[in-house]
């Protein structure tokens, strides 16, 4: 089967650097998304990344290492509406086509 | 970035009645847009894969009779909520690829769903 693990639940500082992680084992890759989720709201695309290395994207940044099946976002500067939901999708092969399957979360709360 | 759009974003209905929810690519044309359901604090759970002009492909365990998809043109997708029971209260999201890195999809607002 499929498995995407993120921590569940998570708590920063305003102003600070948190840094979310993301593993996987899965049958299959062809790239990782990271979106972020408000509640009560659609999720938010934030990255991409199909090669290994880091994606730096203003504030966030996203990494890649896909012979450890792992991934992490990085979230510099931390402000209180980053208080979110982050998502980490692995692009798997479905069918002649792709589709991204989701891990559970994580819940990051900042605080001032 | 694409603009997708869902109606209707909240749904209030009695039990054994059926729900319709759109999900509209507004400036981009999508020939694949998914549909997924979310519990509360829970991941998004994919539902099935909708093509334009073809049947939808859905996921292991979900009732392809109860949640019937429609894809009749590049910009709309419908899911219908047959016969809706209280355990399919749910938040329920589509979403199109609107090409970009690894295909990005792009969410619709979803639609909040309260069966009673």
């Amino acid at each position: 089967g499929q498995n995407i693990d993120q921590p569940t639940e998570m708590t920063a500082t305003e102003g600070a650097i948190v840094q979310i992680n993301c593993t996987y084992q899965t049958s299959g890759f062809n790239g990782l998304f990271w979106y972020q989720q408000h509640a009560g709201e659609a999720p938010t695309f934030l990255s991409y990344n199909v090669l290994d290395g880091l994606e730096e994207k203003g504030r966030f940044s996203s990494f890649l290492s896909r012979s450890k099946g792992y991934s992490y976002l990085l979230l510099k500067e931390l402000q209180m509406k980053d208080s979110a939901s982050y998502l980490c999708a692995v692009r798997l092969p479905s069918g002649g086509s792709y589709i991204p399957t989701f891990g559970r979360g994580t819940s990051l709360i900042v605080h001032p | 970035g694409a603009v997708v759009s869902q109606h209707p974003s909240w749904v209030i209905c009695k039990s054994g009645t059926s729900v319709k929810i759109e999900c509209r690519s507004l400036d981009f044309q999508a020939t694949t847009m998914f549909w997924y359901r979310q519990f509360p604090k829970q991941s998004l759970m994919l539902m099935a894969t909708s093509n334009e002009g073809s049947k939808a492909t859905y996921e292991q365990g979900v009732e392809k009779d109860k949640f019937l998809i429609n894809h009749a043109s590049l910009t709309l997708s419908t899911l219908t909520v047959t016969s809706a029971h209280p355990e399919d209260s749910s938040f329920y999201i589509c979403s199109a690829i609107a090409g970009g890195p690894g295909e990005t999809q792009y969410f619709g607002p979803g639609t909040r769903l309260l069966v009673l």
